[in-house]
């Protein structure tokens, strides 16, 4: 089974600086994938990025990096330079990457940010 | 590029009714899944459908049933609503071989 944990329910981060979302993930899973999605009031999830069991470098997709430390089962989120429009909550996902046709998504609990202006 | 969408916005129901809740895919995007999230939760697997058929499911009752038209929408029933099954529903679509599900802004349903 599956497990993500999100230790931090809410933060709050001044205006263009970075901040980290910590996130801590169990499986038994050989191949899997880790993904952070944004979900702002309005309820959709937006894909942030993505990260591979076996992808050696750390994803990276414009403001947003995935710290991934395999050993520790960690994929922290670090958006740098933090903008108003980062307020929402954030959720760290999982799925098995070994067996076709197994997509489902595990999530966590969640992290609501607030950036102060 | 027409992302996912869903319909309707907002529903409230009754206990003891049954609700559907309809889902189209991002363009060539062929599978279709669906998550329930209560509020203050993160969203939970409910089902998947690909090729018209469920192709795997979470820890959701039968009384959660769904449909995959050949259009590759989809469709999503609930049956003898609780006053429990109020949550957003969201509905993904995905292609292999890429990883990334895209999201619907989501169907909140109140049971009263």
């Amino acid at each position: 089974a599956q497990k993500i944990t999100q230790t931090q329910p809410g933060m709050f981060v001044q205006e263009k600086e970075a901040v980290t979302l910590d996130c801590t993930y169990d499986t038994s899973d050989q191949s899997y994938g880790l993904f952070w999605y944004k979900q702002p009031s309005s309820g959709e999830m937006i894909f942030l990025i993505y990260q591979g069991s076996y992808d050696e470098q750390n994803a990276t997709e414009g403001r947003y990096s995935l710290n991934f430390q395999k050993a520790r089962k960690s994929a922290n989120l670090v958006i740098s330079a933090s903008q108003l429009g980062d307020s929402a909550m954030y959720f760290c996902a999982m799925r098995d990457l070994s067996n076709f046709g197994n997509e489902k998504l595990t999530f966590g609990t969640g992290t609501r940010l607030t950036i102060i202006p | 590029d027409a992302g996912v969408t869903q319909s309707p916005t907002h529903l409230i129901k009754t206990r003891g009714q049954q609700v559907t809740l309809r889902c189209s895919p991002k363009s060539g995007h062929d599978t279709v899944s669906w998550y329930q999230q209560a509020l203050g939760q993160g969203p939970q697997f409910i089902f998947q459908y690909y090729e018209e058929e469920e192709r795997q499911r979470g820890n959701f009752p039968d009384r959660f049933s769904g449909h995959q038209f050949p259009n590759y929408s989809s469709e999503l029933n609930v049956n003898a609503l609780l006053l429990g099954d109020s949550a957003l529903y969201l509905c993904a679509s995905s292609y292999e071989p890429a990883y990334e599900q895209y999201f619907g802004p989501g169907t909140r349903l109140t049971v009263t």
